[in-house]
Formats: structure tokens, sequence, C-alpha cells
């Protein structure tokens, strides 16, 4: 079965850097996608890692170690439109994508 | 105009009344999901599709069933709801870009079925 473990909530400034950590256990793994979600909207694509190494993308980062099965999003110079719900999505075999509970970011002035 | 489309976006029914959600996507992608969100357990996935034969049970697909009707169209139904299929439903898309595995999903706006 999938497993994906993250924080679920975390608070940090506006202005601050947040790293917000995932773990997961699954077969077939393919890479780490990482989501935001809004209150009442739909989740929308970040980032993804299908290689070690950290992807870069304007203010937000995502990192993968498959060999220690973990992964992060790292967002910079928080602004208090990046509060929301951040999930972390692993992509097993077959193209399914399976979730974390995900971890609710609350930006503070 | 969205490129995946949820109807209905809200739905009220009552217990063991027979509910379907129906999705459709104009990004040509071949792979469809339907997925549910209770709080606290992000999304679990019910159904996938990745053509108009190939159908397949997700993590929670009892209660369920789907239809793909065309590559365009995925439909979710409840063959008789119950209150604990109160949640909010998401219909999402991929596709590989050059057969490269992109690690991307587009979702639709969702529907939020509550069951009473």
């Amino acid at each position: 079965g999938q497993s994906l473990e993250q924080p679920s909530e975390v608070t940090a400034v506006e202005g601050a850097i947040v790293q917000i950590n995932c773990t997961y256990q699954t077969s077939g793994f393919y890479g780490l996608s990482w989501y935001q979600q809004h209150d009442g909207g739909a989740p929308t694509f970040l980032s993804y890692n299908g290689l070690d190494g950290l992807e870069e993308t304007g203010r937000f980062s995502s990192f993968l170690s498959r060999s220690d099965s973990y992964g992060y999003l790292l967002l910079q110079e928080l602004q208090m439109k990046d509060s929301a719900s951040y999930f972390c999505a692993v992509g097993g075999n077959f193209n399914k994508f399976y979730f974390g509970s995900g971890t609710k970011l609350n930006v503070k002035p | 105009d969205a490129d995946v489309t949820q109807t209905p976006r809200n739905r009220i029914t009552k217990t063991g009344k027979r509910i379907m959600l129906e999705c459709s996507q104009t990004k040509g992608h071949d792979r469809m999901y339907w997925y549910r969100q209770d709080p606290g357990l992000g999304l679990r996935l019910i159904y996938y599709s990745f053509d108009v034969k190939d159908i397949n049970k997700g993590e929670i697909s009892d209660g369920y069933s789907v239809s793909r009707q065309a590559q365009a169209k995925f439909s979710l139904s409840l063959e008789s709801a119950i209150p604990n299929q109160t949640a909010l439903y998401f219909c999402a898309t991929s596709a590989q870009k050059a057969g490269v595995y992109t690690g991307e999903l587009f979702f639709g706006e969702g529907s939020r079925l509550t069951v009473l």
C-alpha cells in the first residue's frame, strides 16, 4: 500500500521561509508532486521531482531524496496569499497518484 | 471556460438515492481520475481510467461506479447514496508529454455532495 506523512499545520510570518516535509512509502515510485489548495478551491499543481535533487520555480522549490523516501517543499518570501493547504503526492505504477493528508500553512503579518 | 468541468457543483440528496457526478475535459488528455476529499484525510483515489476501455479501481471504490463514455467524459455514480459519502469530489486529468511522465494532475472545480 501507500502512505505519506506530512505535518498537519505550519505557521510562519510574512517574508519568512518555510519548509514542508513529506515522507512516503509506496510501491512503483515514479516521483513526488506538490499541490496547493486554497479553501473552497481545487488543488493546483506546483512542482514535480522525478529525480533526486532540487527543483526551483520562482519562490517555490521542491526537493527529493529517493534513498530516504523523503521530499520537501520550500516556500520563500512568504506572502499572505500563500496561506493554503499543501499536499504532497506520489506517482506510482500506472500513473496512479496518491496524496498525503495535507499541511495547512498559516501566514501571519 | 474551465478545461476540466464538473457538474453539478453542489448537490444535496437523500439516503438511498442514485447520484451521478459528471466530468468533461477539453485538454485532450487520455487519463482521468475521480478523487474524494474529506477534511483531514487529503484526497483519496476512487477510480481511474487510461482510455475508454480501461477502468481501474482506486483506494476506495466500494459504493461507487464509473463510466468512461468518451475520451473527454468520465462519470462517477453512487448507486445508493449513504451519509458517509458526503464529501467533496474532484475529477482530474493527466497526460504524458512525449512519453514522459509529468507528475501533474489538472483538477476540476469540485462537486460538493451532501447525503442526508
